[in-house]
This record gives structure tokens, sequence and C-alpha cells, in this order.
């Protein structure tokens, strides 16, 4: 089955810099890969997602990558804000989702 | 958007007894539910895949006599812990799909707000 594995598990910067979680998988099958942001005692909620057939995938401050070759992709910020400070999640899948351990993001004003 | 509810948000019950969670798509149609469980700072754990109108199929390790799913319509999934344990508690989050997973395509999942039992 699906191995996701992530890295760091925590990640500090200061306010305006940017962060960079890096996720790698293991099956060759899998063919979409969301991230999630997940606050403390809520539900995760969806940021930005990358299908197999693209490499790249921008949204204002988030960007994804995906290298299918080296089965990784990364969750990029830029501007980091306090506000984007919860736990990070990013997850493959064949068909069903696979989550890594997750990286609990502070931004530091 | 689309919206998952989950019901209760959160249940403590004594130990032996069984709980009931409902997980519902308020405005689509889900082909499929997903079960996951949560412990504190760590990742979400499928515990099971739920498609309306068939039996659950649950992950290794899971039991499915204590976990009972039943995904009776496109709209409702529910998950029944029974004779509850203090090692149940978690907090349980389900998930919904809208589109068909039968050919490896896979649709957005969207997240209910979560339960948190509480087993004493």
């Amino acid at each position: 089955g699906e191995n996701v594995e992530q890295h760091p598990s925590t990640l500090s910067v200061q306010e305006g810099d940017s962060a960079v979680i890096k996720c790698t998988y293991s099956d060759s099958a899998s063919n979409y890969f969301p991230w999630y942001k997940q606050e403390l005692g809520k539900r995760p909620q969806l940021i930005i997602d990358i299908r197999s057939n693209v490499g790249e995938k921008k949204d204002q401050r988030i960007a994804v990558t995906l290298n299918k070759t080296a089965k990784h992709f990364s969750l990029h910020i830029t501007e980091t804000q306090p506000e984007d400070s919860a736990v990070y999640f990013c997850a493959a899948s064949p068909n069903d989702m696979r989550f890594g351990a997750g990286t609990r993001l502070t931004v530091k004003p | 958007g689309a919206v998952v509810s989950q019901h209760p948000s959160w249940v403590i019950c004594k130990s032996g007894t069984s709980v009931k969670i409902e997980c519902r798509s308020l405005d689509f149609q889900a082909t499929t539910m997903f079960w996951y469980r949560q412990f504190p700072k760590q990742s979400l754990m499928l515990m099971a895949t739920s498609n309306e109108g068939s039996k659950a199929t649950y992950e290794q390790g899971v039991e499915k006599d204590k976990f009972l799913i039943n995904h009776a319509s496109l709209t409702l999934s529910t998950l029944t812990v029974t004779s509850a344990h203090p090692e149940d508690s978690s907090f349980y989050i389900c998930s919904a799909v809208g589109g068909s997973l039968l050919w490896g395509s896979t649709d957005t999942q969207y997240f209910g707000p979560g339960t948190r039992l509480t087993v004493l």
C-alpha cells in the first residue's frame, strides 16, 4: 500500500519568510496529492492539491510542486503570516488517502 | 462549497456502552465516505472506506465488529463504536467524496468537523 513520509515534523519561521514542507510517497499509482491545514481541534481544510499530470500549481502565496520520477512533492508558502501557523498534512492517493505525519508550522511575528 | 456535517461534535460515555457517530454530506451525494481517527498530535489514520449500499472496507488492524459502519444512503454514513473502552477515546473524522473511485480516479475529500469521543 501507499506510504507517505513528511518532513520536517516542526518548522518555525519568521513572519515574511518562506516555508517549505516536503513529502515522499511510495506507490507509483498515486495520482492525487492534496495538502491540508489543520488548526487545533478542527477539521483538516484543503489548501491546495495537485494531480499527477501537472508539475506545479500555485494559488497566491501557496504553491505545490510534484516530481513523479522521484516520488516527492512539496508545499511552498511565501510571505508567511502568523495565521499560517497550524499543522499541515500532505496526502497521496491512488484510491484511499494516505496522510503524512504532519508538520507543525509556527510563524513568529 | 461541499459541506460535510458530523454529529455529535463531542461525546462522553461509560466504558462498555456503544456510541454512534453520524456523517452527512449536506449539499452533494457522497458515493464514498471515509472514517479516520486521530490521536493527539498525530496524523489521520484511515479506519475504513464506506461505499453506499455495500459493506465497508476496513484497514488492517481495525476491528470491524467493534467499529460498525453503515452507509445507508448517498448522504449518510454512521460509525458505531461498540462496547467502547478508554483506549477508544480519540478524535473521529469522516470525509466524503462525490466522485467515483472505481477506476482509480480520486476526487477531493471534504472533511466533517470531527467527533471527540471520551470513554470513561
